[in-house]
């Protein structure tokens, strides 16, 4: 069965560096999302992206955050300059449209922990 | 903010024990509900979605309920075995937004 994958599992890193979270999605999927889960709280919805551009962005998504699709598999999330508080698991999912935005596939998930 | 609870927080269950646990949510703007269950290390696998008040999903021994009007879902596991044990998230997709909101999770136990 065709899964959303994702790289690092986990990734440490000192605060103020730059990381970049990836993230292959389901082949034939064309809308591709990141969330996060801070240790204890929810998970939250950080940004979504098709046809090569943000669709739409939480207001956790600030400037620091970029995401990018480089090619034609990887998706992927950078963090400009990471703080304390970015440690958390951050998902990738994907889902074939924008119409079946609802059923989306999630990947096993990031732990970042910034130091 | 949308808030998705979900209560209880954690569960230890003898197996063979049934238990259930419920999601609330606001009943208002109301698309679809998920339910899915997320072992460490894993992918959140997808197990049911709901979208019709009075919907009732099974699979196998893992069945869910759906109120869209007063705002509840209740997932229930007949027969509890070790391998149910995760956490289990619901979310909610509203008709406005294009976002999940999610539940804080219940983290299941099951003791052999």
């Amino acid at each position: 069965e065709p899964e959303v994958t994702q790289t690092p599992s986990h990734q440490v890193t000192q605060m103020g560096q730059e990381v970049i979270l990836r993230c292959v999605p389901i082949s034939n999927h064309l809308y591709f999302y990141w969330y996060r889960q801070i240790l204890g709280q929810k998970v939250e919805f950080l940004v979504s992206f098709y046809n090569n551009e943000i669709s739409e962005k939480s207001e956790i998504f600030d400037d620091q955050f970029s995401v990018e699709r480089p090619d034609g598999s990887n998706f992927t999330l950078k963090i400009r300059s990471t703080k304390l508080e970015d440690s958390a698991m951050y998902f990738c999912a994907s889902t074939q449209s924008p119409e079946r935005a609802y059923e989306q596939y999630f990947g096993p998930g990031t732990r970042l922990t910034v130091t | 903010i949308l808030n998705v609870e979900q209560s209880p927080q954690s569960l230890h269950v003898q197996e063979g024990d049934s238990t259930n646990f419920t999601c609330s949510f606001p009943s208002s703007n109301f698309y679809a509900l998920h339910w899915y269950r997320w072992e460490t290390a894993k992918s959140p696998e997808a197990l049911f979605v709901m979208t019709l008040n009075g919907d009732e999903k099974k699979k196998g021994r893992i069945s869910a309920t759906l109120n869209t009007k007063e705002g509840y879902s209740y997932l229930y596991i007949k027969g509890s075995q070790p391998e149910d044990s995760a956490t289990y998230l619901c979310a909610r997709w509203t008709d406005t937004g294009n976002q999940f909101y999610f539940g804080t999770g219940t983290s299941l136990t099951v003791i052999p």
